[in-house]
């Protein structure tokens, strides 16, 4: 199976500050990568497909990047709304494993 | 509008079984791969089971296999888990999603339905 690795676990940021979110996999996926955003209480939500491919409706402020093992999910300018958990996935092979989660939370 | 809305979800005791449905709308069902994707309150996401259009391809995650069954009815544009021999590690919301279509990616979502498995 291929392992996801995210960091950090949580992070403490400001209105307005530029956050990065690096996900790891224990192998090479290409760029068969997605990111959600969740809010307590709700369902997650698709904000990045293949790695870069920003989601409909997603603000572009929300970026993603990478190849093969090595990604990353940068909010350029963080928002009140960003507030929340941020989950990777591979979708290169079955099983479709999620990384660990990320906490962004208000400094 | 795409809709995807789970149900099912209950109280069951351990070596129980119990069967979500995924009811779904607003999208041409039969051409869309589908998951399941369960959530321990306050923990992270973990993919369960999927299920390709025509329900010929049946992906399942080691910790269930064997214990769940997914389907799919596309004349009623809807998908099911069939759970058997719960454990209490099975607890958790159990979302159903849409894999967009070639993009690998869960798109959609439903609201999610809690089961809880308890003596």
């Amino acid at each position: 199976d291929v392992q996801m690795t995210q960091s950090p676990s949580s992070v403490s940021a400001s209105v307005g500050d530029r956050v990065t979110i690096t996900c790891r996999a224990s192998q090479d996926i290409s760029s068969w990568l997605a990111w959600y955003q969740q809010k307590p209480g709700k369902a997650p939500k698709l904000l990045i497909y293949a790695a870069s491919s920003l989601q409909s409706g997603v603000p572009s402020r929300f970026s993603g990047s990478g190849s093969g093992t090595d990604f990353t999910l940068t909010i350029s300018s963080l928002q009140p709304a960003d507030f929340a958990s941020y989950y990777c996935q591979q979708t290169n092979t079955f099983p479709r494993t999620f990384g660990q989660g990320t906490r962004v939370e208000i400094k | 509008e795409v809709q995807l809305v789970e149900s099912g979800g209950d109280l069951v005791q351990p070596g129980g079984s119990l069967r979500l449905s995924c009811a779904a709308s607003g999208f041409t069902f039969n051409t869309f791969w589908m998951h399941w994707v369960r959530q321990i309150p306050g923990k992270g996401l973990m993919w369960v089971s999927s299920i390709s259009s025509h329900g010929n391809d049946l992906r399942y995650a080691e910790s269930v296999k064997g214990r769940f069954t997914i389907s799919r009815d596309n004349g009623r544009h809807s998908m099911y888990l069939q759970m058997n021999s719960l454990r209490v590690e099975d607890t958790a919301v159990y979302y159903c999603a849409r894999e967009g279509g070639g993009t690998f990616a869960l798109d959609y979502w439903g609201q999610g339905t809690l089961v809880a498995v308890s003596s």
